[in-house]
């Protein structure tokens, strides 16, 4: 069984700032991992997926999310945050080989102070 | 500009009404999800298609819950009769080919039962 654990329900950074947000998974078979980004009253969006090729895997904004198999981790990283940055953050895992279904995590809001 | 769309955006209803939810998938998206969200539970799975059959309804309440595929491009959640813990936002999602692929979101129905 696959489940995620994003560690922080909050994280508080100024802007400029380096952003980590973490994201634990467990899964008894290579994972699929993604993170989503949800901004106010909207639908969540793609930032990133792992799908077991590069290790460190390059999103949009300026995100990247390094694959830790040893560690069982998938953490996501932006060098400087923005203000626009401010927004619900979702780590995903998904199993290959079975149903593909998604599991998410309880996500972790970022705010960024100026 | 492919996107999912969902309708109502916003729905005020009292308890014991019936509510519908529609949703239009990306056009070749073969996969759909239907997701509630609210404060305390975070992102739940409801239902899960794939080529407008139901593989996995566990997180609905079968009692009062129902997820059709009429055809391609509608899927529905039907809710009858509400009560005020339906109040959350639902989202669906589309995706081609399974859910170890990027999912898309739409904007959810905001839906408040009094």
């Amino acid at each position: 069984a696959q489940s995620v654990t994003q560690l922080g329900s909050h994280v508080s950074v100024s802007e400029g700032a380096l952003v980590l947000l973490r994201c634990n998974y467990s899964s008894s078979v290579p994972p699929y991992l993604f993170w989503y980004v949800q901004y106010p009253n909207q639908g969540l969006q793609l930032l990133l997926k792992y799908t077991s090729a590069a290790t460190l895997v390059k999103g949009i904004n300026g995100f990247e999310a390094e694959f830790k198999k040893s560690e069982t981790s998938f953490h996501l990283t932006k060098p400087s945050a923005h203000m626009s940055d401010a927004a619900e953050y979702f780590c995903a895992v998904s199993e290959s080989g079975g149903s593909y279904i998604p599991t998410f995590g309880r996500g972790t809001s970022l705010i960024v102070h100026p | 500009d492919a996107r999912v769309t969902q309708t109502p955006r916003h729905k005020v209803t009292e308890m014991g009404q019936e509510v519908t939810m529609r949703c239009q998938p990306i056009l070749g998206h073969n996969t759909v999800f239907w997701y509630r969200q609210t404060m305390m539970q975070g992102l739940e799975l409801l239902a899960y298609f794939r080529n407008r059959a139901p593989l996995d309804d566990s997180g609905m309440p079968k009692d009062r819950f129902s997820a059709e595929m009429p055809d391609a491009t509608l899927a529905t959640l039907k809710i009858q009769p509400s009560e005020p813990r339906d109040s959350a936002v639902y989202f669906c999602a589309s995706a081609a080919n399974g859910g170890y692929n990027e999912q898309f979101f739409g904007p959810g129905t905001r839906l408040t039962v009094l």
